[in-house]
């Protein structure tokens, strides 16, 4: 087994205000990816990354960036946190880009005043 | 591109009573099918996928059946539980696109003892 952290839970921003989350896997997964999560909305990839060195965007990445910096983590970065940004980020991790089975982390809750 | 529809709730049962969430997709491509579960204050866990086409999943008594004809994947549970409440999410992966999922909108269900 294994488990999916993500760090802050909660994270209280200024509007305008460059921020921060981070995600770390024990799975040994080659793959991770980030998702906003708002009511109604259901889950937006925001960026995946299949391996290692590898970025890819996905369908809600502007203003956003992110950062692969080992295969055990990847952070994301709100370059200018808004107010329509509250919203939980989600991270999560595959196997592989062919494994279909994506386990995710409990989220980090963003706040934006 | 691809989507996903599903019951919007919230959608509030009785203990005993039985449950059906609508799910219908669009793709181009041949998708398999997943349903997610998440609960409170966790991140979405897989409940089941389906591959193939004219196939079942069933998982904890919830089961769906991948219909491509009616492109639709409903979710249906017999006999609901007060520990099913949850927000429930329907999800695609086409075979172009690797381990990438579509969601859909989320269907928050609240059982009631």
């Amino acid at each position: 087994g294994g488990i999916i952290t993500q760090t802050p839970k909660f994270l209280i921003g200024q509007e305008g205000q460059k921020l921060t989350l981070k995600c770390q896997q024990n799975f040994n997964h080659d793959t991770m990816y980030w998702y906003r999560q708002d009511s109604g909305k259901g889950l937006r990839l925001i960026y995946y990354s299949i391996t290692e060195n590898d970025l890819q965007k996905g369908d809600l990445s502007e203003g956003y960036d992110a950062s692969r910096e080992k295969k055990s983590s990847f952070s994301l970065t709100v370059t200018s946190a808004q107010k329509n940004e509250m919203a939980v980020f989600l991270c999560a991790s595959s196997i592989d880009w062919g494994g279909y089975e994506q386990y995710f982390g409990p989220g980090t809750r963003l706040t934006v005043l | 591109g691809d989507s996903v529809t599903q019951t919007e709730g919230p959608v509030t049962l009785s203990e005993g009573t039985s449950l059906t969430v609508n799910c219908s997709y669009e793709t181009k491509q041949y998708p398999t099918l997943f349903w997610y579960v998440q609960y409170p204050g966790e991140g979405p866990q897989l409940l089941f996928k389906v591959p193939k086409a004219n196939e079942k999943g069933s998982n904890r008594g919830f089961e769906a059946t991948y219909n491509k004809e009616a492109t639709s994947f409903h979710l249906q549970k017999a006999s609901v539980q007060e520990s099913d409440s949850a927000v429930y999410y329907c999800a695609l992966s086409d075979s172009n696109a690797g381990a990438k999922l579509t969601f859909g909108g989320g269907t928050r269900l609240t059982v009631r003892p």
